[in-house]
């Protein structure tokens, strides 16, 4: 069976420090993944796809950057956090073309002070 | 603001059904979906719809699909407390495969 895992569950980090937030997935191969915000008290907004090793795709324009380094990792990542970024992030996956259902980890809550 | 639309608050009593709604705007998507998410984690995956469908039963789970209207609702029967999440609809338009597009979350509270 396939699992998702993302670590930290939870980082506390001041404004003008480095974030890197990874996710690994288990048991598939060439999956499509995903990075997501959650802002408090709203719904999920996409920040980054992949498709394969390298590939990355942004959704929106802002402070952070993403990395597929290996097949199954998923890195997202940023030079100086802003407190902007405080929020809860979760990565997913599914499998690749013609896939139709999406599943998540368990996500980081991040805190920027 | 969001293409998907839910309202914020539903509650409940143990024991009646649930329903949560949601419109959306992408007469495109081919699936939409119900996922559920406990205080503090990920979403989990209730349901899914594919867009030629009207009706999906999942045992105590009931979507109905409007594609007229564009709007999907979720019926739990037989509410109980651990049915307290929030609920969040998305929807895949045609072209966007994982890209889903989500509603704020309709939080549910069921009260004894």
């Amino acid at each position: 069976s396939q699992t998702i895992h993302q670590w930290p569950a939870t980082l506390v980090q001041p404004v003008g420090s480095p974030l890197s937030l990874e996710c690994t997935v288990e048991g598939t191969s060439n999956p499509n993944l995903y990075w997501y915000r959650q802002a408090a008290g709203r719904g999920l907004q996409l920040l980054f796809y992949s498709v394969g090793i390298g590939q990355i795709s942004s959704e929106v324009p802002q402070n952070l950057s993403a990395s597929r380094p290996q097949d199954r990792q998923f890195i997202l990542s940023s030079k100086k956090l802003l407190l902007s970024d405080s929020g809860f992030y979760l990565c997913a996956w599914e499998r690749g073309a013609g896939a139709n259902v999406l599943t998540f980890g368990a996500g980081s809550r991040l805190t920027v002070l | 603001g969001e293409d998907v639309e839910q309202s914020l608050f539903l509650s409940v009593r143990e024991g009646d059904s649930s329903v949560i709604n949601c419109t959306y705007t992408d007469s495109s998507s081919t699936y939409l979906y119900w996922y559920k998410q406990e205080p503090g984690a990920g979403l989990q995956l209730l349901t899914y719809i594919f867009s030629n469908m009207d009706m999906k039963q999942d045992q105590r789970l009931t979507v109905l699909l409007n594609k007229k209207d564009k709007h999907l609702s979720l019926r739990i029967a037989d509410t109980q407390t651990g049915d307290s999440a929030i609920y969040f609809c998305a929807e895949r338009p045609t072209d966007s495969w994982g890209k889903l597009q989500f509603g704020a979350g309709t939080q549910v509270v069921v009260t004894p």
